[in-house]
């Protein structure tokens, strides 16, 4: 079956502690997605990658970093440098960049810092 | 600017219609999206509408788009349980890359 998968689904971290998301797409598709989810609120876009080897950052990307090194994978970095990491991390895809193509998204990742 | 603008709760009684609101401010906006989202899980697109329609009816699904006054509704006929979920509009449009922008969510909880 194709489709995002996410893990883990539940991770907790330590303040000062770097942890790394885990985005994989079997869809074959171009542009991945990191999104933030927090109670009461929309998403808010962490970065973005349209194409292999290359991303840009969303509107919150401070204290986050990414990579993509292979089309199926995207990998999200949440550095020390994030103060107020807490929250649901969604990730997701789409056959190409924009218009209008529809973003399929993972089952998320709830990170917890303790 | 980008801003999506939903009420954020919602309560209707099984088998009673729902309509879930929207108001976008971005009038280049091209696409408009729902997507649902059950607890603990992802987002699903139930539908999404071009900014040059004014309806688009599936099953159960109809959303209205009121261009003048930038609001998108989606109307539920015949609510189920199983209807019970936060419900996200977004937008997106040429000058983000297309990328959706969405609103905080309308939680639609359906009593028995």
């Amino acid at each position: 079956d194709g489709g995002i998968t996410q893990s883990p689904k539940y991770l907790f971290r330590k303040e000062g502690q770097n942890v790394t998301l885990s985005c994989e797409q079997n869809l074959n598709h171009d542009a991945m997605y990191w999104y933030r989810q927090d109670p009461g609120q929309g998403l808010r876009l962490i970065y973005y990658s349209q194409i292999v080897n290359d991303f840009q950052k969303g509107d919150i990307a401070e204290g986050y970093s990414v990579s993509r090194e292979k089309k199926e994978s995207f990998p999200l970095t949440v550095t020390s440098a994030q103060k107020n990491p807490t929250a649901f991390y969604l990730c997701a895809s789409s056959i190409q960049p924009g218009r209008g193509n529809e973003q399929f998204f993972g089952p998320g990742t709830r990170l917890t810092v303790l | 600017g980008e801003d999506v603008e939903q009420s954020l709760f919602l309560s209707v009684r099984e088998g009673d219609s729902s309509v879930i609101n929207c108001t976008y401010t971005d009038s280049s906006s091209t696409y408009l999206y729902w997507y649902k989202q059950e607890p603990g899980a992802g987002l699903q697109l139930l539908t999404y509408i071009f900014s040059n329609m004014d309806m688009k009816q599936d099953q159960r699904l109809t959303v209205l788009l009121n261009k003048k006054d930038k609001h998108l509704s989606l109307r539920i006929a015949d609510t189920q349980t199983g209807d019970s979920a936060i419900y996200f509009c977004a937008e997106s449009m040429p000058g983000g890359s297309y990328i959706p922008t969405f609103g905080r969510g309308t939680s639609l909880i359906v009593h028995p």
